[in-house]
């Protein structure tokens, strides 16, 4: 596609239940990230994918957050037990590869509202 | 631990009225310093990496600079249409991830 696409755009929950969300990046973009943004912040980084294996995951907050991008592809986000404070933006991004002074490129973002 | 700290908060210029926004860093190894740009319920559009002290790019009426120890982001003569929050970014050596100061919001009055 011509950009990073995240599915869905909006997606409102109840506390403690479990939600997807899913990441599809630019063509031949072998990296993959995924930060979250809050209200008046900046993003933060949560983890990074070269390839299919999780490069980095040190910015995930617990163990109810988990990615997978078992094709190299596409990637998904999963969040259990979901909590009013996972509320956020969840961004995106992808590049040609990873570090080397690569761009990266964002997506629309899925905005996360926990009930 | 990396950091970027940016200033002011927000910025209301008056059109044509040119100006500048910080963004101060403290990284272990730099490998680039990037520009975005964000609109209200948008993702971050790229704007410019910067990877050593000096070094100057352009775009239209943007022009980002950037030293050792903090990078501007001068905008010339701006538009009501360059009203968006523009955020910095550095991302060191050792890493790949991005490391995003809070952003800057700008508003150009017509």
């Amino acid at each position: 596609g011509a950009g990073v696409s995240q599915t869905p755009s909006n997606k409102v929950t109840e506390k403690g239940k479990y939600v997807e969300l899913r990441c599809d990046p630019i063509s031949g973009h072998t990296a993959l990230y995924w930060y979250r943004q809050s209200l008046g912040q900046g993003p933060e980084f949560l983890i990074y994918f070269q390839g299919t294996g999780a490069a980095d995951d040190s910015g995930l907050p617990n163990d109810r957050f988990f990615a997978v991008r078992p094709e190299g592809s596409v990637s998904t986000l999963k969040i259990q037990r979901t909590e009013r404070g996972d509320s956020a933006v969840y961004l995106c991004a992808s590049s040609l590869m990873a570090g080397h002074q690569e761009t990266q490129y964002f997506g629309p973002g899925t905005r996360l509202l926990v009930l | 631990e990396d950091q970027v700290t940016q200033s002011p908060e927000a910025l209301r210029l008056q059109e044509g009225e040119s100006s500048s926004l910080n963004c101060s860093y403290t990284v272990s190894g730099l490998r680039g310093l990037f520009w975005y740009r964000q609109d209200p319920g948008k993702g971050p559009e790229f704007l410019f990496t910067l990877y050593s002290a000096g070094e100057e790019k352009e775009k239209e009426r943007l022009k980002a600079t950037l030293t050792k120890k903090e990078s501007f982001l001068h905008i010339t003569a701006p538009k009501p249409e360059d009203s968006a929050t523009y955020l910095c970014a550095v991302q060191a050596r050792a890493n790949s991830k991005l490391t995003f100061g809070k952003g800057i919001t700008l508003s150009v009055r017509p």
